[in-house]
């Protein structure tokens, strides 16, 4: 298996655009994650899925950001629109039942 | 909010030295794991210890886990210069909300550096 795979691995944009970060989990693993990092708060659990439904999405950072899962080989990430201090690393990860998650490489969004 | 917290925030060594991280965090746990992260790269799973576990090994590592004092370290042996990287405890609840898959909280790492 190739891993959790993600692109762009980076993206820069200008404030006020539209962002779509795209992810495709480790086959047969039933729960995806997306996660954003940054230097000032960390690592943080923005939303994650469970056999494609969303199950907690209460660290989404406001209404620009939304997420999908249409099945369970692909998940996006929508920023819109954008801004500057949505710069930072998204990662997303897989997993299957209790075990350890398997990141992707992430995106690395630069808003300018 | 971050369950858990690393200590120390850096640690820089010797080849060959054993390095130790900790980590805290403050409410129940199902499992408690630790993951590297190279700069500019993806966190990869090292290991995953339980609550009912108390200490596990996988090659140069062992991982404590004392849940009374709700901690965890993370011991390497023998470090090399390809261990240099950040170290995050992420810790898992003990209630699945739904679904099969428990959500994890990370710290904030530590950032290790072993000189050649």
């Amino acid at each position: 298996d190739a891993g959790v795979i993600q692109s762009p691995r980076h993206e820069v944009t200008e404030m006020g655009q539209e962002v779509t970060l795209r992810c495709k989990p480790i086959s047969g693993h039933n729960s995806l994650f997306w996660y954003r990092q940054t230097m000032m708060r960390g690592l943080e659990l923005l939303i994650y899925f469970n056999n494609n439904v969303p199950i907690d999405d209460s660290g989404m950072p406001e209404d620009r950001f939304s997420a999908k899962m249409p099945n369970a080989s692909f998940s996006t990430l929508k920023i819109q629109p954008s801004e500057p201090r949505d710069s930072a690393v998204y990662f997303c990860a897989s997993s299957l039942g209790d075990g350890g998650y398997t990141f992707g490489s992430g995106t690395r969004l630069t808003v300018v | 909010s971050q369950q858990g917290e690393e200590d120390p925030q850096a640690l820089s060594i010797q080849e060959g030295e054993n390095a130790t991280m900790n980590c805290s965090y403050k409410t129940s746990i199902n499992n408690l794991q630790w993951y590297r992260q190279n700069s500019g790269r993806g966190l990869v799973h090292l290991i995953l210890i339980r609550s009912n576990e108390r200490e596990k090994h996988s090659g140069r590592l062992r991982v404590t886990l004392d849940t009374s004092k709700k901690s965890s370290s993370l011991l390497i042996t023998a470090s090399r210069a390809a261990d240099t990287a950040s170290y995050f405890c992420a810790t898992a609840p003990p209630i699945i909300s739904s679904g099969s898959a428990r959500q994890l909280t990370f710290g904030s790492g530590t950032q290790l550096t072993v000189l050649p």
